[in-house]
């Protein structure tokens, strides 16, 4: 069975520094996706990047990057320049299942931004 | 803007209720997720529905059952609650696809607590 881990419940940083978020997943699969989630105080849980395993490059959307290495099984996310509003719970998921979505989440890292 | 909505953000209930949770989504999307999720623990997921009137069985079902009768609207039912359903539970729709990204839409949560 697929597992998804992360192993930093709370992580801090400074604003303006950069730090990166850890998850490793296990599975038999070639082909699937990873993304992670963010969700912040309010509890709306929103995607921040997703990575497909086909894909040799590291998924970018603007201070958001991955570390994407498929034979380690690791799948770390790095949040650059943080600002404030980075201060959220992060999730680590793996989709399981190509036709209905299915997602396995990890155990979620907190991330506490320092002004 | 896509929109996943539940019908409360927190609720109070005694052991031995029925409870009701309910779901809405405004995306046309056919698949549906209840999740909860506990500190430590992340996501886990409790039903999905992939179709109306369909549903499978997730990774915790025991306690819960599910409805749904429209394609918008998914139902979890608690149906004699206790103390160890206290926990968020989170709803989440995504669109049907093999080689989409299946990126799923949360709704806000509801704060369960069972007294």
């Amino acid at each position: 069975a697929q597992t998804v881990t992360q192993s930093q419940p709370e992580m801090s940083v400074q604003e303006a520094e950069t730090v990166t978020l850890s998850c490793t997943y296990d599975t038999s699969e070639s082909d699937y996706y990873l993304f992670w989630y963010k969700q912040p105080p309010s509890r709306q849980m929103i995607l921040v990047i997703r990575q497909e395993a086909y894909k040799q490059q590291n998924a970018t959307e603007n201070r958001f990057s991955v570390n994407f290495q498929k034979a380690a099984k690791s799948f770390s996310l790095k949040i650059s320049d943080s600002q404030l509003g980075d201060a959220a719970m992060y999730f680590c998921a793996y989709r399981r299942d190509s036709n209905t979505g299915k997602l396995i989440f990890g155990q979620g890292t907190t991330l506490q931004v320092k002004p | 803007d896509v929109k996943v909505t539940q019908s409360s953000r927190y609720l109070v209930k005694r052991t031995g209720e029925k409870v009701f949770l309910e779901c809405v989504q405004d995306m046309d999307h056919e698949n549906m997720f209840w999740y909860r999720q506990d500190p430590g623990l992340g996501l886990r997921l409790i039903y999905f529905s992939y179709d109306v009137k369909m549903k499978e069985k997730g990774d915790i079902p025991e306690g819960y059952s599910v409805s749904r009768e429209k394609k918008e609207r998914f139902s979890l039912i608690l149906e004699s609650a206790s103390t160890n359903q206290t926990s968020m539970y989170l709803c989440a729709s995504t669109i049907l696809g093999s080689r989409l990204y299946n990126e799923q839409f949360f709704g806000p949560g509801t704060r369960l607590t069972v007294l």
